[in-house]
């Protein structure tokens, strides 16, 4: 049990599907995090959340709509999404991600797939 | 920018082998460095970290160093086990140039296979 439950744990969807993705942390954490990972590629930073407001958005297409309505929860609702956004979406925690060596705590993951 | 560049796998190898895989990293100043790993079908999860240089970071018989000279972070393990098959990644903490958001960058992974 690492702290952070996402679900689900696999999703598939079409692309004029709306689909919502729910991670909660367990930790008391002030951060949270959605991560993209891809085959063959690094893992891609999508959102960072501290304290309830976003403060990075690395360029994501607006198919993605993260929101945080408390420290505890994040979501990422997906929408008209394409088949190359088919990947492991990982949330992820951290006391704060302002302080330098912070360790982040990571769910299990939802794999998605876009058909 | 921060960049991370670990040995490209997969590794395979026999159970009680030597293991290392390889990181090196550009940042500038001191960032933080990390290991994670992945073991199937689970998330990332913390394996050993070090602050600063000269550190040594250890956890569940792995080791890996922080070498500012060299940019790197080397992971070690002196004999694996076949419950150490998963995927490894090599990451870094860093502070955008006005010093105050710091995040993840990681490479790209390495799968380890380690048979009986």
């Amino acid at each position: 049990e690492t702290g952070v439950t996402q679900t689900p744990r696999h999703l598939v969807m079409g692309m004029t599907n709306k689909k919502s993705l729910k991670c909660e942390q367990h930790l008391g954490h002030n951060a949270m995090y959605w991560y993209k990972q891809s085959a063959k590629k690094p893992l891609e930073l999508m959102f960072v959340y501290s304290l309830e407001e976003r403060v990075e958005n690395n360029s994501v297409p607006s198919r993605f709509s993260p929101e945080c309505p408390n420290s505890s929860h994040l979501f990422l609702h997906l929408h008209t999404l394409q088949p190359e956004d088919s990947a492991l979406y990982l949330c992820a925690s951290s006391q704060d991600p302002l302080a330098l060596g912070t360790e982040a705590f990571f769910g299990q993951g939802t794999r998605l797939t876009v058909v | 920018g921060n960049s991370v560049t670990q040995m490209e796998g997969p590794v395979t190898l026999s159970e009680e082998a030597f293991l290392t895989i390889n990181c090196t990293y550009t940042a500038t100043g001191y960032p933080s460095l990390f290991w994670y790993v992945q073991y199937p079908g689970e998330g990332l999860q913390l394996l050993l970290k070090a602050t600063k240089a000269d550190d040594k970071g250890s956890n569940k018989g792995f080791e890996a160093t922080y070498r500012k000279e060299t940019t790197s972070f080397h992971l070690e393990k002196g004999s694996v086990q076949v419950s150490d098959s998963a995927v490894y990644f090599c990451a870094l903490s860093k502070g955008d140039s006005g010093g105050s958001n710091y995040k993840l960058t990681f490479g790209k992974g390495t799968l380890l296979t380690v048979n009986p």
